[in-house]
């Protein structure tokens, strides 16, 4: 059984504040790894998807790194605006199968 | 910005009753998908389909649950007899590539509700 694990589970901060969160998943049979940005009533918007060992992407203030040696990936959000507040989703996927396993989410709120 | 689209966003219906969930994924993709979240736990794979046949499928997608693409955009899931533990909240998605190197996009879902 794959087990994708997120911490912390929710995060409050302050606009302004930079934060940033872990997503854990097995470091063997690897595939790619995803970053999705999901609001309420909203449907799941991917952010990245990592294939490789060291890859980090960037797109505005939200980044991302991957270490699949140790199995996590960080997501990074630079000056936090209360439009970032949503759940935030890591997906694991190996070369084997066609789906991806989901971690519980970062429910993150920015507040005025 | 192509969106994959579903209907209906809400359905109640009793326990025992088939039901049918639509998407319409988007039109180059090749990789269609379902899951399903169950209020406060993971999002969860029931199965992926390519090529006009179901590619994988999870423990959960038993002989109740069938998928389909009737005419070349539309992309159904039927639960045949539904029971009170189906509620959930369930997603269509689609991709290019294979486990979506591309990321997937989803649609904003069709929660059901079983009494």
């Amino acid at each position: 059984i794959l087990n994708v694990e997120q911490s912390p589970q929710s995060l409050h901060v302050q606009e302004g504040d930079s934060t940033n969160f872990t997503c854990s998943f097995p470091s063997s049979n690897f595939y790619a790894l995803h970053w999705y940005r999901w609001e309420t009533a909203k449907s799941p918007e991917a952010l990245f998807v990592m294939t490789l060992n060291g890859d980090e992407k960037k797109k505005g203030r939200i980044s991302a790194t991957l270490n699949t040696k140790e199995g996590y990936s960080y997501l990074y959000i630079k000056g936090s605006q209360p439009e970032d507040s949503a759940t935030y989703l890591c997906a694991f996927g190996t070369g084997t199968a066609s789906k991806l396993t989901f971690g519980t989410g970062t429910r993150l709120q920015v507040t005025l | 910005e192509p969106e994959v689209t579903q209907t209906p966003s809400h359905q109640v219906t009793q326990m025992g009753q088939e039901v049918i969930l639509r998407c319409v994924p988007i039109s180059n993709h090749l990789y269609f998908y379902w899951y399903r979240q169950i209020l406060g736990q993971k999002v969860e794979f029931l199965v992926s389909f390519y090529n006009n046949e179901i590619s994988e499928k999870s423990e959960i997608f038993d002989d109740q649950f069938s998928v389909e693409r009737p005419d070349g955009s539309n992309f159904t899931l039927k639960i045949r007899s539904t029971k009170l533990e189906d509620s959930a909240m369930y997603f269509c998605a689609s991709s290019m590539g294979w486990t979506g190197t591309d990321g997937y996009t989803f649609g904003s879902g069709t929660r059901l509700t079983v009494v």
